[in-house]
């Protein structure tokens, strides 16, 4: 199976920070990725899909990047709602995969 | 309007096994994969597996390949897991999605999911 992993595991930033979130895979997932948002307690949210494309009714400062194995959510300000926990999810070959998440908190 | 309306909580004793259902309106599951998702308490995403509901097919997980059983049935659209030989370390919520692309020129992707089964296991 192909492995995630992200970075940081958590991560501490200030309202209207800049924020970067990374997910490296294992081998070359061809930008076959999403990110995800969850807050507690509920359902996972599709933010971003195949690596930069922003999802209906998503804020425009949630953009992505990447390709080959390295890929990056990013937040261009960071906005009290956005505290949650985010995956990064691949769906290139085999089983898909999810990272082991990064939670966002405010500092 | 797609909405995916997973069974209720469920309580199992170590050893039995649970089955757990995902019915959902608007959309037909014949056209698309059925995903199975969990979560243990505290932790993150697992990707158990995906079933494709005209034919049957079926991809595990490596760790679920003893675990779970996807099925899907059509005249229902309703997708089902089974978990067997429960032990502790699968006390868990378990969500179902669908992931549907489209294309028209341009690609989209939207994932839907259901609200979650909570399944507990303890004697």
């Amino acid at each position: 199976d192909i492995q995630m992993t992200q970075s940081p595991p958590v991560l501490s930033a200030s309202v209207g920070d800049r924020v970067t979130l990374s997910c490296k895979a294992s081998q070359n997932i061809n930008k076959n990725l999403d990110w995800y948002q969850q807050k507690h307690g509920e359902a996972p949210k599709l933010l971003i899909y195949y690596t930069n494309n922003l999802q209906t009714g998503i804020p425009s400062r949630f953009s992505g990047s990447g390709s080959g194995t390295d890929y990056t959510l990013t937040i261009s300000s960071l906005q009290p709602e956005d505290v949650a926990t985010y995956y990064c999810y691949q769906y290139n070959s085999g089983p898909n995969t999810f990272g082991a998440g990064t939670k966002l908190e405010l500092k | 309007e797609v909405q995916l309306q997973q069974s209720g909580a469920e309580l199992g004793k170590p050893g039995t096994s649970v089955k757990l259902s995902c019915k959902v309106s608007g959309y037909n599951i014949r056209n698309t994969y059925m995903h199975w998702v969990n979560q243990r308490p505290g932790k993150g995403l697992e990707w158990i597996g995906r079933i494709d509901p005209a034919n049957g097919n079926t991809i595990y997980a490596e760790k679920f390949k003893s675990k779970a059983t996807l099925t899907a049935d059509t005249s229902s659209n309703t997708a089902y897991m089974q978990l067997s030989q429960l032990k502790s370390d699968d006390t868990a919520i378990y969500f179902c999605a669908m992931i549907l692309d489209y294309y028209d020129g341009t690609y989209y992707r939207f994932a839907y999911w259901g609200q979650g089964t909570l399944v507990t296991v303890s004697s």
